[in-house]
């Protein structure tokens, strides 16, 4: 069984911090990790679709790293705004399966 | 381009009751997934479609669940009868090449 944590579970920061949220997945036979944000009531939107040890990826004031050897990823936001707020979500995809398996997100809300 | 499609967006039953729920992928998109969302929880698959065919329904309760896929495009999934437990968000995707996933925005079921 495929086992993807995401912490912390919830995360309430003010506008203009920087915040950071860890995904955690299995360090073996790893083909892609992917980052969605998830606002209630919205389709998930895909962040970044990350495939190779040290990649680094960065979409306006996001940004992710990945590290497979040691399986996790750090996501990201500098100078968070309220219109950030939303379920952030991982999902690892392995070679065997091809198929994506879910953390239980990150809830971050946001603060004026 | 148009998204992924889902009707309806919210609905209410009684436990034993039946539910359909309706999903639009993107068009040229040969692979469908369907999840469900328990609060709390990460997305989980159900089932997984390339064109008209099954490739993963290892998670799908196939004793209360069912779902199809017409004609390789447009797919509904059925409860029937509906549990307590099955109160979620049914969240219907399609994947052009072999990264990412395109959510629509899902159907909240909630079950009484």
């Amino acid at each position: 069984i495929l086992n993807v944590e995401q912490s912390p579970q919830s995360l309430h920061v003010q506008e203009g911090d920087s915040t950071n949220f860890t995904c955690s997945f299995p360090s073996s036979n790893f083909y892609a990790l992917h980052w969605y944000r998830w606002e209630t009531a919205k389709s998930p939107e895909a962040l970044f679709v990350m495939t190779l040890n040290g990649d680094e990826k960065k979409k306006g004031r996001i940004s992710a790293t990945l590290n497979t050897k040691e399986g996790y990823s750090y996501l990201y936001i500098k100078g968070s705004q309220p219109e950030d707020s939303a379920t952030y979500l991982c999902a690892f995809m392995n070679t065997g399966f091809q198929k994506l398996v879910f953390g239980t997100g990150t809830r971050l809300l946001v603060s004026p | 381009e148009a998204g992924v499609a889902q009707s309806p967006r919210y609905k209410i039953i009684e436990k034993r009751q039946s539910v359909a729920f309706w999903c639009n992928p993107i068009s040229g998109h040969a692979t469908l997934y369907w999840y469900q969302q328990i609060l709390g929880q990460g997305p989980k698959l159900l089932i997984q479609f390339q064109n008209n065919g099954v490739v993963d329904d290892s998670q799908l309760p196939k004793d209360r669940f069912s779902a199809e896929r017409l004609k390789g495009v447009d797919s509904t999934l059925k409860i029937q009868p509906a549990k307590l437990e099955d109160s979620a968000v049914y969240l219907c995707a399609s994947r052009p090449d072999r990264y990412e996933q395109y959510f629509g925005p899902g159907t909240r079921l909630t079950v009484t």
